[in-house]
């Protein structure tokens, strides 16, 4: 069992559709982080927010806007994405962003864009 | 950027076999993180190792750290097939950004 929760687990959406993915984490972590995976690689950074501040952005497309409502909240929201989106988005979170410290993932939301 | 290498890619064993996946960095790194990823699983942490020269063992699993600290190595002895994964080590940087390495995937055959 996961201590980050992530949802939906899968999500199909069109181009043209607005969703949002979700993630939980209750463990106290003031850091947390966005990752994007395809089938047979390794996870890619998207963001990192800590204590609820976007403090990376690593170069990503406008169509992914994340957002940290509060300490145990993160949310990815999308809109007009395109079919090369279509992966393994995995959130983690760490006590802070301090190098060496392990990051707990969730189990992900699989998303398929039409 | 920073790039971190691992090899191989893909490894079939069988049960009772030794394994070894080899990470190499660009770059000196603070510290590198391993994490294992079962198949429609997530990563989950395994270890973090820190100083130069450092081996650290889990069980079956043994770790260790390179002296210039730009590479590192997961040594699991005696598969089994619970050891089914992919194996990723991660390159830590400063604001805890790890950079992971194309990753292992380990099969056992039983």
């Amino acid at each position: 069992d996961t201590e980050v929760t992530q949802t939906p687990k899968h999500l199909v959406m069109g181009m043209t559709n607005k969703k949002s993915l979700k993630c939980e984490q209750h463990m106290g972590h003031r850091a947390m982080y966005w990752y994007k995976q395809k089938a047979k690689k390794p996870p890619e950074l998207m963001f990192v927010y800590s204590y609820e501040k976007l403090s990376i952005n690593e170069s990503v497309p406008s169509r992914f806007s994340p957002e940290c409502p509060n300490s145990s909240l993160l949310n990815l929201h999308l809109h007009a994405l395109q079919p090369e989106d279509s992966a393994l988005y995995l959130c983690a979170s760490s006590q802070v962003t301090g190098t060496g410290l392990p990051q707990h993932f969730g189990d992900g939301t699989r998303l398929s864009i039409l | 950027g920073q790039q971190v290498m691992q090899i191989p890619q893909y490894q079939h064993v069988q049960e009772g076999e030794d394994f070894t996946t080899y990470c190499n960095s660009s770059t000196t790194l603070s510290n590198i993180q391993w994490y294992k990823q079962r198949p429609g699983g997530h990563p989950v942490f395994l270890i973090q190792l820190v100083k130069s020269g450092e081996v650290k063992k889990q069980k079956r699993l043994t770790f260790q750290f390179g002296e210039a600290k730009k590479n590192s190595s997961l040594h699991i002895t005696a598969t089994q097939t619970t050891d089914v994964g992919t194996y990723f080590c991660a390159g830590n940087n400063a604001g805890n950004m790890l950079t992971f390495g194309g990753g292992t995937r380990l099969m056992v055959k039983p």
